[in-house]
């Protein structure tokens, strides 16, 4: 059974820079052929893609962010991470870790529980 | 890229079929057959129902299908229950290898 956990701090202050950890389980990413990603929801709000990372370290990820979206991945440790510079109160939201399937597929078949992340001075 | 556009709310009673309808543009929805949708209880992470417009995975119920239509996708659910209450999110692999969310759906069973 595959699991995903994120990990982080849970406040930041503006302009600091976001990171989160997602630990893998029950699936080895260097030997994947899936890719692996950050999604977030605002309070209330709905879904925002954010990047995909395949074990390699190849990316994707969401324009409209404009560069301060950084993926990277470990596969020492069986890890993927998010760094998301200068955030601002509208970065406040839960955090998803998820494994997107396959090669070409483009959805999301296994989550983590999300990790709330609060921007505030 | 804009998010592809759902209807706020719907409700049905137990037992009906209700239609959540998702419309993008030739980029995203009508380009590849890429569309899933996902349900999303509160508190909890999102739960593929769909994926690749009308293939279900394993575990979900034939109560829920898929469907398309130049641009815009549709999930139905069948034989309304109570625990379908929830709210409902399509997604589409948008051209420049991206993924959109639409803005959900809340679903009410009356």
């Amino acid at each position: 059974q595959v699991q995903l956990q994120e990990s982080g701090p849970g406040l930041l202050k503006p302009s600091e820079t976001l990171s989160l950890t997602c630990t893998v389980s029950g699936d080895l990413i260097s030997t994947s052929d899936h890719w692996w990603g950050w999604i977030r929801q605002p309070p209330g709000k709905g879904l925002e893609w954010l990047g995909i990372i395949f074990s390699r370290g190849q990316t994707h990820d969401n324009a409209s962010l404009k560069s301060r979206v950084t993926l990277s991945v470990d596969t020492s440790k069986n890890q993927f991470s998010l760094r998301l510079n200068s955030v601002t109160a509208a970065d406040t939201a839960v955090y998803y870790c998820a494994r997107q399937f396959g090669l070409g597929r483009w959805y999301l078949d296994v989550w983590g529980r999300g990790s709330l992340v609060t921007v505030s001075s | 890229q804009s998010a592809l556009t759902q209807p706020a709310s719907v409700s049905g009673s137990p037992g009906q079929s209700i239609t959540i309808s998702c419309t993008g543009t030739s980029s995203d929805i009508g380009n590849l057959n890429l569309v899933s949708w996902y349900q999303q209880d509160p508190g909890k992470a999102p739960k593929v129902l769909i994926y690749e417009v009308s293939k279900r995975p394993s575990g979900i119920s034939s109560r829920f299908s898929g469907s398309k239509s130049g641009n815009t996708a549709s999930l139905t659910i069948s034989g309304l229950q109570a625990e379908d209450e929830a709210e409902y999110y399509c997604s589409s692999h948008s051209s420049g290898d991206a993924l959109l969310f639409g803005g959900g759906t809340k679903l009410t069973v009356l």
